[in-house]
């Protein structure tokens, strides 16, 4: 079946301006999660959703970055007056449920560029 | 938090040969620890996991082993083969937040046929 889908696959955008990103989790996972990951690091993580709510956001480096999941399914990523810093992979996963019994399924990520 | 330290950062074998890659965590509260392989251009995709209560799991020719005591836990591969070449990352997360994971810096792990 369908993994998780992330789009677009490459963004390239200027200091300053907004971006969304979109992913798509498997059908029927509650969970959704996003990451970041910078070159030659370990994804890091931004923040996770159980259904439409975020049940924790700690992750989120300032109030820039923003994420919803209106209907419990897709989920959209924004980021507002981006910084050269921002540019990363933006990996998004989802699980069955919550919790290491119903392991992450990673997106192939989103790669922005912030010139 | 957490702190996930893997080593080593790159690592070369001939293909048929073992590879070991360790990893420690600092938060005595991690129960849960998964091994991810992300290819180039790929996200990262689970290959083998364990939690706290099981000291060593294998899957043919993946094992990993765990030392709570000592918090470290450690991925071994077997007759490696060229596709195993891929960069490794460990993983450590306190249940049940499981999916909020922290992971390790990764390994870069290179099988020449």
């Amino acid at each position: 079946g369908a993994g998780v889908s992330q789009t677009p696959s490459n963004k390239v955008t200027e200091k300053g301006k907004y971006v969304e990103l979109r992913c798509d989790p498997i059908s029927g996972h509650t969970a959704l999660y996003w990451y970041r990951q910078s070159l030659g690091q370990g994804p890091e993580f931004l923040i996770y959703f159980q259904g439409t709510g975020a049940a924790d956001d700690s992750g989120l480096p300032n109030d820039r970055f923003f994420a919803v999941r209106p209907e419990g399914s897709v989920s959209t990523l924004k980021i507002q007056r981006t910084e050269r810093g921002d540019s990363a992979v933006y990996l998004c996963a989802s699980s069955l449920t919550p919790g290491e019994s119903s392991p992450l399924h990673f997106g192939n990520g989103t790669r922005l560029t912030v010139t | 938090g957490e702190n996930v330290e893997q080593h080593p950062s790159t690592l070369s074998v001939q293909e048929g040969d073992s590879a070991v890659i360790k990893c420690t965590y600092s938060d005595s509260a991690s129960n849960y620890f998964p091994w991810y392989k992300q290819e180039l251009g790929k996200g990262p995709q689970l290959i083998i996991d364990i939690r706290s209560n099981v000291g060593e799991k294998k899957d043919q020719r993946i094992a990993v082993t765990l030392n709570k005591t000592a918090k470290h836990f450690s991925l071994h591969i077997t007759e490696t083969q060229p596709e195993d070449s891929a960069v490794y990352f460990c993983a450590a997360s306190i249940s049940p937040g499981g999916g909020k994971l922290t992971f390790g810096q990764g390994t870069i792990l290179t099988v020449h046929p």
